[in-house]
């Protein structure tokens, strides 16, 4: 069974501060990759970060980077230095290499505070 | 990017009547996906499809159908509506395997 767990369902930091959103992954799937989304209020559903389960390094996408830690089988977002932007919901999800579908935790809402 | 546009963009409707929500994309990707979302639960797959007339199951499936008659078009069905499907309905598609899914702006049903 295949299962994404993301214990913080809220989320403050002050801006320009850096912030890590926890996830934490469930399979026996040899080989995987690892996203996470981030969703404004405006509802869209947007690509952040990516991570192959046999990547060497820790992804990194310009403020986004992904903490990969696969014996413990975390990946946490770190975003570093907030701005209001940020101000979202934040989706962590994990896709088998066996298959194409995308398993989601249940969010964290993160809120940039001025 | 690839095009891809979910039609209608909101839609309420009764208990009991049935619905159909589009999803269009306007290159050849061979996978798209329903997922609907709902607080504390995140996105669940309903179905998807991995080509013309070739569709399978998600874990949320009961309720819906879906049809994909065209590359470009996957259609979800909700025969009868019931208040338990209110939410909000996300198509995807599968363009690159290191950028995962690109969605579609989303489709908010509230059954009533």
């Amino acid at each position: 069974a295949q299962k994404i767990t993301q214990t913080q369902p809220g989320m403050f930091v002050q801006e320009k501060e850096a912030v890590t959103l926890d996830c934490t992954y469930d399979t026996s799937d040899p080989s995987y990759g690892l996203f996470w989304y981030k969703q404004p209020s405006s509802g869209e559903m947007i690509f952040l970060i990516y991570q192959g389960s046999y990547d060497q390094q820790n992804a990194t996408e310009g403020r986004y980077s992904l903490n990969f830690q696969k014996a413990r089988k975390s990946a946490n977002l770190v975003i570093s230095a907030s701005q209001l932007g940020d101000s979202a919901m934040y989706f962590c999800a994990m896709r088998p290499n066996t298959g194409n579908q995308f398993y989601f935790g249940t969010g964290t809402s993160l809120t940039v505070i001025p | 990017d690839a095009g891809i546009t979910q039609s209608p963009r909101h839609k309420v409707t009764e208990t009991g009547t049935p619905v159909t929500l589009r999803c269009h994309q306007t290159e050849n990707h061979r996978y798209m996906y329903w997922y609907r979302q709902d607080p504390g639960h995140g996105l669940r797959l309903i179905h998807y499809s991995y080509g013309v007339k070739d569709t399978d199951k998600g874990e949320v499936s009961d309720g819906y159908s879906v049809s994909r008659s065209k590359t470009e078009d996957f259609l979800l069905t909700l025969e009868s509506a019931t208040s338990s499907q209110t939410s909000v309905y996300f198509c995807a598609i599968s363009v690159q395997d290191d950028h995962g899914y690109t969605f579609g702006s989303g489709t908010r049903l509230t059954v009533v």
